[in-house]
């Protein structure tokens, strides 16, 4: 079956370092890939998608790459801010599940001043 | 558009009580879901649904019910609650897609405590 596996968290960081958290996925075929966002007691947000291998989905400043032959997607952002403290959880659909979704187990990013 | 609209936002419940989730969306989306945020565990997925009067299980569905009369309605049953139902409930929906790209929209979800 599909499993996606993050790294552990909390991440703790200053205002304006940069941002990785990893990401790798175990699927059948071709899934799509996603990056979903929970600010503090709010629902998920879709940060960003990649469909295909080599695609690169970014928004906000935040970016991951489609690596099939890693079977990776990994979240980056080069100068993070206080307002990007929130959960950030992986996940993936692919299309014999009708977009029921896959996940990560999250990880906790807090951002100091 | 309102989107995905869940009530209510917090519940508490006392083993054993029974009760429903409701969760709507106006995006006319065939396909809805629901999950459960536990820590350190990620959403996992309850039931889902492709359409109307379809329904599946997913990942975690014992001790909940769920039916879809109409497109735009998906409640979540808790048949007779117990501690380990204590969680926050999502509901999610999505449209259909001839590429089989499906990107989900998310409610805001329910606080439920069973004691």
């Amino acid at each position: 079956g599909n499993s996606v596996t993050q790294m552990e968290g909390p991440v703790t960081l200053s205002e304006e370092a940069f941002l990785t958290i990893n990401c790798t996925y175990t699927a059948t075929g071709y899934p799509s890939l996603f990056w979903y966002v929970q600010y503090p007691g709010e629902g998920l947000q879709l940060l960003l998608k990649a469909t295909k291998a080599d695609d690169k989905g970014s928004n906000k400043g935040f970016e991951a790459t489609y690596r099939k032959e890693t079977t990776s997607f990994h979240l980056e952002k080069g100068s993070v801010q206080v307002s990007d403290s929130a959960v950030y959880f992986c996940a993936l659909s692919d299309y014999t599940s009708y977009g029921k979704l896959t996940f990560g187990q999250g990880t906790i990013l807090t951002v100091h001043p | 558009n309102a989107g995905v609209t869940q009530t209510p936002k917090f519940q508490v419940l006392k083993t054993g009580q029974s009760m429903t989730l409701q969760c709507a969306q106006d995006m006319n989306h065939e396909y809805m879901s629901w999950y459960r945020q536990d820590p350190g565990m990620g959403l996992r997925l309850i039931h889902y649904s492709v359409g109307a009067g379809i329904t599946d299980q997913g990942e975690v569905p014992n001790g909940y019910n769920v039916s879809r009369s109409t497109t735009e309605d998906f409640p979540l049953r808790l048949l007779s609650a117990a501690p380990s139902q204590t969680s926050v409930y999502f509901c999610a929906s999505s449209s259909g897609s001839a590429s089989g790209i499906y990107e989900q929209y998310f409610g805001p979800g329910t606080r439920l405590t069973v004691t």
